[in-house]
Parts: C-alpha cells; sequence; structure tokens
C-alpha cells in the first residue's frame, strides 16, 4: 500500500540554525501540507501545497519557514532561524483529490532545538 | 469558542466492551469530517471518513449530525489494539482540504 516518508525521524539542532525536513508524499497525489504538533498538543495546520505553489498558510508559518518541491517527488519544509519554539513533530501529509477528501500521513520528524 | 472540541477521557473500558466518543465543530459551513487514530508519539491514522448518513466499517460506528454540529464515533466488542487517542477532524471551510483536529479522546482497553 502506498505511503507518505519523511526523513529524518529525528533531527536535533541548536537554535539559530536552519533544518530542512524531507517528505516523499504518495505518487499520484496532488495535494501537500504539512502540520505541526508540540508534545501533548493537538495538530496544527502549517501550510498546504497544490500546483507547484502554496495554496494557504497558517499563522505559525512565518517567514522563517519556506517549502519547496524540488522534483517530482520530494516536499521539504525549510526552517531558518530555529527558535526553541519550533521543537515539535512535524508530518507530511497527501491528498489525492477525493471525494472524500482523505489525507494520509507520514510517519513524522521529531525536531529538537537545543 | 474552540474550533473541534472533544472529551479528553481518558476511557478504560475492559475488552469487549462499547464505547463512545462524541465531538463538537464550530463552523456550520464544515463540509468534510473524519476520525484519524494516534498511537503514542505516532503519525494520525485515518480511521474512517464520516457521512451525512451515518457509515460503519467493521466494530466502528460513525455519526455527524449537521443541525447540532456534532460527530459521534462508537467501537464495539473493543479489543486492546484499539487503545489509542482518537482525534475527531473537520475541514478548514474554504481551504484546500486543510484540517482542523481536536485534542483528542484517550482509550484504554484493559483486559
Amino acid at each position: 500500500e502506498p505511503e507518505v516518508t519523511q526523513t529524518p525521524s529525528h533531527q536535533v539542532t541548536q537554535m539559530g540554525q536552519e533544518v530542512i525536513l524531507r517528505c516523499v508524499p504518495i505518487s499520484n497525489h496532488l495535494y501537500f501540507y504539512w502540520y505541526r504538533q508540540i508534545l501533548g498538543q493537538k495538530v496544527e495546520f502549517l501550510v498546504s501545497f497544490y500546483n507547484n505553489e502554496i495554496s494557504e498558510k497558517s499563522e505559525i508559518f512565518d517567514d522563517r519557514f519556506s517549502v519547496e518541491r524540488p522534483d517530482g517527488s520530494n516536499f521539504t519544509l525549510k526552517i531558518r532561524s530555529t527558535k526553541l519554539e519550533d521543537s515539535a513533530m512535524y508530518f507530511c501529509a497527501s491528498l489525492w483529490t477525493g471525494p472524500p477528501r482523505e489525507q494520509y500521513f507520514g510517519p513524522g520528524t521529531r525536531l529538537t532545538v537545543t | 469558542r474552540k474550533e473541534v472540541e472533544q472529551d479528553p477521557g481518558p476511557f478504560n473500558v475492559p475488552e469487549g466492551a462499547t464505547v463512545a466518543f462524541n465531538c463538537t465543530y464550530s463552523n456550520s459551513a464544515s463540509q468534510s469530517f473524519f476520525w484519524y487514530r494516534q498511537d503514542c508519539r505516532k503519525e494520525p491514522k485515518l480511521l474512517m471518513s464520516v457521512y451525512s448518513s451515518g457509515n460503519e466499517d467493521g466494530r466502528f460506528t460513525a455519526q455527524l449530525n449537521r443541525a447540532s454540529q456534532y460527530i459521534s464515533l462508537l467501537i464495539r466488542d473493543s479489543k486492546l489494539s484499539d487503545s489509542a487517542t482518537y482525534l475527531c477532524v473537520v475541514d478548514l471551510v474554504g481551504s484546500q482540504g486543510n484540517l482542523i483536529f481536536g485534542k483528542g479522546t484517550k482509550l484504554s482497553v484493559k483486559p
């Protein structure tokens, strides 16, 4: 069964550094998303991406964040100048189109900023 | 007002029990509704979409009441493997499928 994959599974970085989180969405899907989940809190939407551009972004997705689909398979989230409060699980998700509009999530990258 | 509200639990039930989870959502224009399950420190996994007519998948039954903005999930004959956090999820109105998650209801099934 096709699945979303993410690398790395765990990333530790120092405050102020840049990180790139990588995702390979399901191959025939058209919409791509990043969500984050701070430990003990709910899953929160960051950004959606369709047709090689950002569709929508939340207030969390400030100008330190960027996304890219550099080739036909990878989808990346870059965070510049990382802050302690960026520590969270970051989930990539993809959606074909539907209906139903069901999103499938990758296993996540745990980002720890020290 | 919170967008998606759920009873946080935990619900502690014996194997074989029937358990029901409830959820309310704030935006009456929401179109898509889902239940996901999340195991500790893992990704949300889609359990089922929720349709207006109600739908069933094996031991799981989901119901939607648009008038009350209320979603439910019923698990019959619960198994140890059902232990997880159950997330009520709705779409963000007018978005490209952006999802709004509840905080989840924790279920623990005991032998």
